[in-house]
């Protein structure tokens, strides 16, 4: 079973700042990392999958970074909007490559406040 | 395109009782997954499949049997049901090689008493 720890377990933010958040991860057997965005009373829905060292994904005032070699990716949310109040959680396959289940970190939950 | 279908949304089982929780996927994806969600442990793995016709253990199987049925549908049966499986269930799916990540279904919400 993979190692995933995110931090910080809770974030409150002013609308319009801009955040960041951490997952750390075993560097060893890294295959994978994934970050999924999850809202209250719906399903986690995926972000970014990122493999390779150096990885840099966008999708809108959403990025991620990953160091595969360090163990570690960074979240980050440009002009946070009430709409990006959720969890986000980051995970990885198991040792045995990317088929296996995903480990799931407890999540960072993020509060955008008006 | 429905992608994950889970079946039932909600459920009470008395403690005892036997269950099977219903998931399909229309994706054609090889891999599936069920993942138990409990306040303060996050997502924790059940059991996954990694193509049709395997099966295998995750981080919290005990208590818990599951069949791929075909590549479409994997199912988990609980089969003396005790309060400690009280939980929301997801069911996912994916295709790794697509690096698209995981699909999830909308969760059954069980409890046992």
């Amino acid at each position: 079973i993979l190692n995933v720890e995110q931090s910080p377990q809770s974030l409150h933010v002013q609308e319009g700042d801009s955040t960041n958040f951490t997952c750390s991860f075993p560097s060893s057997n890294f295959y994978a990392l994934h970050w999924y965005r999850w809202e209250t009373a719906k399903s986690p829905e995926a972000l970014f999958v990122m493999t390779l060292n150096g990885d840099e994904k966008k999708k809108g005032r959403i990025s991620a970074t990953l160091n595969t070699k360090e163990g570690y990716s960074y979240l980050y949310i440009k002009g946070s909007q009430p709409e990006d109040s959720a969890t986000y959680l980051c995970a990885g396959p198991g040792g045995g490559g990317g088929a296996d289940g995903l480990t799931f970190g407890k999540g960072t939950h993020l509060i955008i406040q008006p | 395109n429905a992608g994950v279908t889970q079946t039932p949304k909600f459920q009470v089982l008395k403690t005892g009782q036997s269950m099977t929780l219903q998931c399909a996927q229309d994706m054609n994806h090889n891999s599936m997954y069920w993942y138990r969600q409990d306040p303060g442990m996050g997502l924790r793995l059940i059991y996954y499949s990694a193509s049709e016709g395997t099966t295998d253990k995750g981080e919290v199987p005990n208590g818990y049997n599951v069949s791929r049925l075909n590549k479409r549908e994997f199912s988990l049966r609980l089969e003396s049901a005790a309060p400690s499986q009280t939980s929301v269930y997801f069911c996912a799916s994916s295709e790794w090689n697509r690096g698209r990540g995981a699909f999830f279904g909308q969760g059954t919400r069980l409890t046992v008493v």
